[in-house]
């Protein structure tokens, strides 16, 4: 069990260029989630997918993110023209449904948005 | 209407003792969960403890222990003969079942500062 692993982790970008982080979630967990935390709050959701199914989205997720787990193990997360208020940390969890749900989750990827 | 509440933004112990972190909670499930995190400077969120809603026993994991008062909504975390490592931010969390999933929701977290 390496545990939930997250690449990269920070990046610096510009307003208006686009992004994507990776998420490797502990390999016999069926469930993974996206988290959103700004400084000084506790994580905010933002997506979770059971295998290969996206089955939740917060209102949270713009049109601008989308999220993918094309074959039900790592999954991205894409922002597309980004802004300075997408700057915070994005944290990926994982779960099993045969483990009682418990979340883990990986370091996060610490986004700043110049 | 916030579903959880942690309403210390900060707490101070001295090494060595015992420290409580209030959580209260609000939901009309019957089936919920209850988590605690601990957060370190370097960000990582740690898992400590879980207590599900059937469960009758308060949950324990080494040093730590939930105080489970389900009529009361409230999940407060305790933790015994604290370390200077204690030191960091402790979210507290719930998982709403709904059909079709669930969703897991954080409160703002409470900032311990462990004295020497």
């Amino acid at each position: 069990d390496t545990g939930v692993s997250q690449d990269p982790r920070h990046k610096i970008t510009k307003r208006g260029q686009n992004v994507t982080f990776r998420c490797d979630p502990i390999s016999e967990h069926n469930r993974l989630y996206w988290y959103r935390q700004t400084l000084g709050q506790g994580p905010e959701f933002l997506t979770y997918f059971q295998n290969e199914a996206q089955l939740e989205k917060s209102r949270l997720l713009s049109d601008r993110f989308s999220a993918e787990r094309p074959k039900g193990s790592f999954s991205t997360l894409e922002i597309q023209r980004t802004e300075q208020g997408d700057s915070a940390m994005y944290l990926c969890a994982s779960s099993s449904t045969e483990g009682g749900e418990t979340q883990y989750f990986g370091p996060g990827t610490r986004l700043l948005v110049l | 209407a916030q579903k959880i509440t942690q309403t210390q933004p900060g707490m101070f112990v001295q090494e060595k003792e015992a420290v409580t972190l209030d959580c209260t909670y609000d939901t009309s499930d019957q089936s919920y969960g209850l988590f605690w995190y601990k957060q370190p400077s370097s960000g990582e969120m740690i898992f400590l403890i879980y207590q599900g809603s059937y469960d009758e026993q308060n949950a324990t994991e080494g040093r730590y222990s939930l105080n489970f008062q389900k009529a009361r909504k409230s999940a407060n975390l305790v933790i015994s003969a604290s370390q200077l490592g204690d030191s960091a931010m402790y979210f507290c969390a719930m998982r709403e079942d709904y059909t079709g999933g669930f969703k897991t929701i954080f409160g703002a977290g409470t900032r311990l500062f462990v004295k020497a």
